[in-house]
């Protein structure tokens, strides 16, 4: 009963640093995206898959790298940390079939900290 | 998505009913109303969802005005643990656009013993 899995819980880096957060899910969702929250501010929206192999831009793509080669992951890379990328990312998962259930699923988060 | 307005927060005493209003003018026609909420920065909380119909829940009821252009989820006998940021979201429920959620600034729900 696992759902959506996001590691690290928490990660600091320095500036220029690379890393991967991971998002995995077990429920056999298509669609998956990973949203950033700053602090005071709704979720916007950085990148989403719609299905293994596709993947497009959301609202603030840039800084950010995905790939979706499985159907239940969905990695975010950081290409090289800035401190404006401080922030806590949510991944989230949701079903393709159904109109009747299309509530997405989120995971726990992400706090990220770039010095 | 069409662009959905609320209020920046609200009180209720515990036990009462919360009624958290949101307007969405601009709604189309195929773009459902989605409530979520959001605990503590935990990751957000999917409540209820409807498109012209209203709908109840084991959470909450959710209250479509006859030209779809604003709601009102309702908490009927809120708790402390209500206490969260709720979002109003209207978005597609299929094609391409499925599965973004266009989140707003929301409503601060505080729940008062």
């Amino acid at each position: 009963n696992a759902g959506v899995t996001q590691t690290p819980k928490f990660q600091v880096l320095k500036t220029g640093q690379s890393m991967t957060l991971q998002c995995a899910q077990d429920m056999n969702h298509e669609y998956m995206s990973w949203y950033r929250q700053d602090p005071g501010m709704g979720l916007r929206l950085i990148h989403y898959s719609v299905g293994a192999g596709i993947t497009d831009q959301g609202e603030v793509p840039n800084g950010y790298n995905v790939s979706r080669s499985t159907t239940e992951d969905f990695p975010l890379r950081l290409l090289s940390a800035a401190p404006s990328q401080t922030s806590v990312y949510f991944c989230a998962s949701r079903p393709r079939t159904n109109p009747y259930r299309t509530e997405a699923f989120f995971g726990q988060g992400t706090r990220l900290t770039v010095v | 998505d069409a662009k959905t307005t609320q209020p920046p927060s609200m009180d209720c005493a515990e036990g009462r009913a919360a009624n958290l209003p949101c307007n969405h003018s601009t709604i189309s026609g195929n773009e459902y109303v989605y409530w979520y909420r959001q605990i503590h920065s935990q990751g957000p909380q999917y409540i209820i969802h409807g498109l012209k119909n209203n709908e109840t829940n084991e959470m909450a009821s959710l209250i479509i005005t006859e030209d779809r252009k604003s709601s009102t989820l309702i908490l009927p006998h809120a708790t402390l643990r209500d206490t969260a940021v709720y979002y109003c979201i209207a978005a597609f429920a299929g094609g391409t656009s499925y599965g973004k959620l266009t989140f707003g600034q929301g409503t601060i729900l505080t729940v008062h013993p």
